[in-house]
Order: structure tokens, then sequence, then C-alpha cells
């Protein structure tokens, strides 16, 4: 199906553990994005990615790593997980043209 | 400093009331803003798209409104429903090439049968 697709949905892991979370779009968007969302802070950027092999930091990188080898898939990875990164993190993919995101479910990570 | 500020936070009203959800931004320069819905346990989804030229655009039961002069946006919200219930998030999306996003913290609203 046509989409952007997180995964997992849910994790749980524990403190100083490597965690990937995969996204993956069907649409050839250029730009893929990572974003985490806590209560009271809204949606904030953490990479993003303008094409293959071309990746930014956004608001808060720190403790995050990303790659983008193919245009399709934007992995995420907490390299040591620490209990300040338990959040919902969205995938999103866009148009330039227009300014418009689109965004995976979500997936919701818990650092014990 | 690029900012977007919604209000209010919240919002509790009843089923088939009309309701209106601000948005302020000071960003520069301005390409366009974008109003998403986002439902419990969902990602956001674009309702309407406002240009710098546009005053007014309807989406269904959902208008929003654009008024560049004063840098400020509104989204009514008619006759609601209770799956209206969701949080609405303001983005201004920057005219400065690639693909530069400043978003609102939302304004949960909360529509009660």
């Amino acid at each position: 199906d046509a989409g952007i697709t997180q995964s997992p949905r849910y994790k749980i892991t524990e403190t100083g553990r490597q965690v990937t979370l995969m996204c993956h779009q069907t649409w050839s968007h250029s730009y893929m994005f990572w974003y985490r969302q806590d209560l009271g802070h809204g949606l904030r950027l953490i990479y993003y990615s303008a094409a293959a092999d071309i990746t930014d930091k956004g608001e808060v990188p720190d403790g995050y790593v990303v790659s983008r080898s193919k245009t399709e898939n934007f992995p995420l990875t907490l390299e040591s997980a620490t209990r300040s990164q338990t959040s919902v993190y969205f995938c999103a993919s866009g148009l330039p043209n227009t300014g418009e995101l689109f965004f995976g479910e979500g997936s919701r990570l818990t650092v014990l | 400093k690029n900012q977007v500020e919604q209000s209010p936070q919240s919002l509790i009203i009843l089923e088939g009331k009309n309701c209106t959800l601000q948005c302020n931004y000071t960003v520069s320069p301005f390409s366009n803003l974008r109003w998403y819905k986002q439902d419990t346990g969902r990602g956001p989804v674009s309702l309407t798209i406002m240009t710098f030229s546009e005053n007014t655009k309807s989406n269904g039961r959902y208008t929003a409104t654009l008024d560049a002069d004063t840098k400020q946006s509104s989204l009514h919200i008619t006759a609601s429903q209770l799956s209206d219930s969701a949080s609405y998030i303001c983005v201004v999306i920057l005219n400065t090439g690639g693909f530069k996003t400043i978003f609102g913290a939302g304004t949960r609203l909360f529509v009660k049968a």
C-alpha cells in the first residue's frame, strides 16, 4: 500500500541500549523528517533529509543518529537510550513545493 | 525569532456548537501556512493550506482564514461533531528554499455529547 509506515509502533527498552526506529515511504518524496512529540512541547524536529545521502540536524538532534542510503528509507537510531528519550516519534515525508507533510502513525518509545 | 503561537491550549465544546482556534506567527520570510488535525494516537493530517494572497479557504465544516498583515490565522469549525475531538496544529512554512517549517504547540479540542 502507498504511504509512510513506521516500525515498531511500540517499543520498551532499557537505559543504555541501542534502538532503531524504521521509516519507509512509497511516494519517492525527496524530503523526510523525524520528529518527537512530548506533552507541552508539540512536535520538535530531530533530523531531516533532503535526499538520499543528505541529512541535517533539526532542533533536538543530540543522542540520535540517522542515515538515508535509499530515498524510501530513513531510520532513526538512539545509540544509547536515555529516559529523556521516552517519547512518541513521528516520521514524515514531504513536498517542498507545497510544504505538505505526510506523517506516519508514530512509534511510542519507553526507556526504563 | 521565528515562532508560532496557538490559543487556546485546550477547548471543550458541546456537539453541534461552533468554535474558532487561533494561530499567531512571527515567521519570516513567510511562504504558506497549514492547519493539521491530529487524532489521538495518530499522525497529523493536513486540513488546509493558506498562501500569502489567500484570506479564506474552506474544507467542509472547516474554514481557515489568514491575515498576512497582522500575521494571524484562525480555524473555524462549524457544527462540531464528536469526531472533531483532536489536536489542531498550525504550521508555517518559510520561503527560504528547502523545506523549513515552524510548528505551533497545538490546540486540544474536546467535543462532548
